[in-house]
């Protein structure tokens, strides 16, 4: 079945770094962009950075351009976000989500909890 | 950066219709998608394009979109719809843009 599997997430002291990944299965990967979206505790969704099927356009929310990174390997139907320079409003649960067979956000993955703290 | 505005909680007794809103400048003029989120879990997307139910979705989930306001109707209320209920659209200027999010309680 369609499935997105997220994990990397854990405990970080600020100004470090962690690298998330999101594995996909059941779908043809390549064709679909791909988008992170967070929730920091207590709060709302907030969308992170946002890759085309080709990796070629990223976008990236101000609140993390210049120190998040999204990338993906299509051949390993993988998804990645290399954050660096993590601060502790960077504590979230992180989540990869893709849209298949309609227009909004149909697949998401279970999520994957950063913290960011000392 | 375009901004969606929702009531903070809503409240409805079992059987009822809740209503939640979201507001934007002109938001008639685009795709609304909404989610329900649970505790604990991810979002799942209960309608896209302001009107459309993905597969799976009960009938009484429904949505419309005009103005300055998008809205999800949720007729005959069940205890199990208690959940955070999110807006969200498409904006030029930041890609995916989300309501602060209204907590629907079932009294």
């Amino acid at each position: 079945q369609v499935q997105l599997v997220e994990s990397g997430g854990g405990l970080v002291k600020p100004g470090g770094s962690l690298r998330l990944s999101c594995a996909a299965s059941g779908f043809s990967f390549s064709d679909y962009y791909m988008r992170w979206i967070r929730q920091a505790p207590g709060k709302g969704l907030e969308w992170v950075s946002y890759i085309s099927s080709g990796g070629i356009t990223l976008y990236y929310a101000d609140s993390v351009k210049g120190r998040f990174t999204i990338s993906r390997d299509n051949a390993k139907n993988s998804l990645y976000l290399q954050m660096n320079s993590l601060r502790a409003e960077d504590t979230a649960v992180y989540y990869c989500a893709t849209s298949t067979v309609t227009t909004g956000l149909d697949v998401w993955g279970q999520g994957t909890t950063v913290t960011v703290s000392s | 950066s375009y901004v969606l505005t929702q009531p903070p909680s809503v409240s409805v007794a079992p059987g009822q219709t809740a209503r939640i809103t979201c507001g934007g400048n002109n938001i008639g003029s685009k795709s609304v998608h909404w989610y329900q989120q649970k505790p604990g879990q991810a979002p799942v997307l209960v309608v896209y394009d302001d009107i459309d139910r993905p597969s799976g979705i009960p009938e009484r989930f429904s949505g419309s979109n005009s103005g300055n306001t998008a809205t999800l109707t949720i007729s005959r209320v069940e205890a199990g719809d208690e959940a955070d209920y999110y807006c969200q659209v498409w904006d030029s200027s930041s890609d995916q843009v989300f309501g602060g999010g209204t907590k629907l309680t079932v009294l």
